[in-house]
């Protein structure tokens, strides 16, 4: 199957900071990547599909990138709304879906 | 609106069985996948199956694979997931959601979520 590892798992910034998230595949899949992200209590909320498609509704500090095998999360200017949990996804045809362990973000 | 709404949660003995179910509302419930995500407490997401309601057609995760049932009942455009003897580590928030799709396209995403449905399993 195909592993997911994000890096760092730990993250802590102030408001108005640049984040970039770093998520790893052990194998190429293409562009098929997505981005949620999840509060305490509150189910996943998809930021970002098939690496850097933004979804509706999402505000526009949120990006992606990448392709292949390394993909980035970016939020250009860190918002109070934003400290939370983030995990990538990648989708295989034969293998299906995985997630990575996920990247909290947290208040410096 | 689009939206799933999960059943409620649910506090189980280990050997007992259990289904959870999911009903979608607000499009067209026999033509997307609806894949079903678990969360163990203070974990992470974990892909484990998913379903196409228009034909039952379902794929497993190998981890999950043997381990539990997904099914669809199309006439109440509702998905369910079972187990037919749970364990102590079934404890976990289970979450359904629908499969993204842009034109005609499959995505890799999910785009519309369930609520969860916390699943507690113990003696």
């Amino acid at each position: 199957d195909i592993q997911m590892t994000q890096s760092p798992s730990t993250l802590s910034a102030s408001v108005g900071d640049r984040v970039t998230i770093t998520c790893r595949a052990s194998q190429s899949i293409s562009s098929w990547l997505a981005w949620y992200q999840q509060k305490p209590g509150k189910a996943p909320k998809l930021l970002i599909y098939k690496a850097s498609s933004l979804e509706s509704g999402v505000p526009s500090r949120f990006s992606g990138s990448g392709s292949g095998t390394e993909f980035t999360l970016t939020i250009s200017s860190l918002q109070p709304d934003d400290f939370a949990t983030y995990y990538c996804q990648q989708y295989n045809s034969y293998w299906g879906w995985t997630f990575g362990q996920g990247t909290k973000v947290e208040i410096k | 609106e689009v939206q799933l709404v999960q059943s409620g949660a649910e506090v189980k003995k280990p050997g007992e069985s259990l289904k959870i179910s999911c009903k979608g509302s607000g499009y067209s419930f026999t033509s997307y996948w609806i894949g079903w995500v678990r969360q163990m407490p203070g974990k992470g997401l974990e892909w484990m199956g998913i379903i196409y309601p228009g034909d039952s057609d379902t794929r497993y995760s190998p981890s999950f694979q043997g381990q539990v049932t997904i099914s669809a009942d199309k006439s109440i455009s509702t998905a369910y997931l079972q187990w037919s003897s749970l364990k102590a580590s079934d404890t976990a928030m289970y979450y359904c959601a629908r499969r993204m799709i842009v034109g005609a396209t499959w995505m890799d995403a999910f785009d519309i979520w369930g609520q969860g449905t916390m699943v507690t399993v113990s003696s």
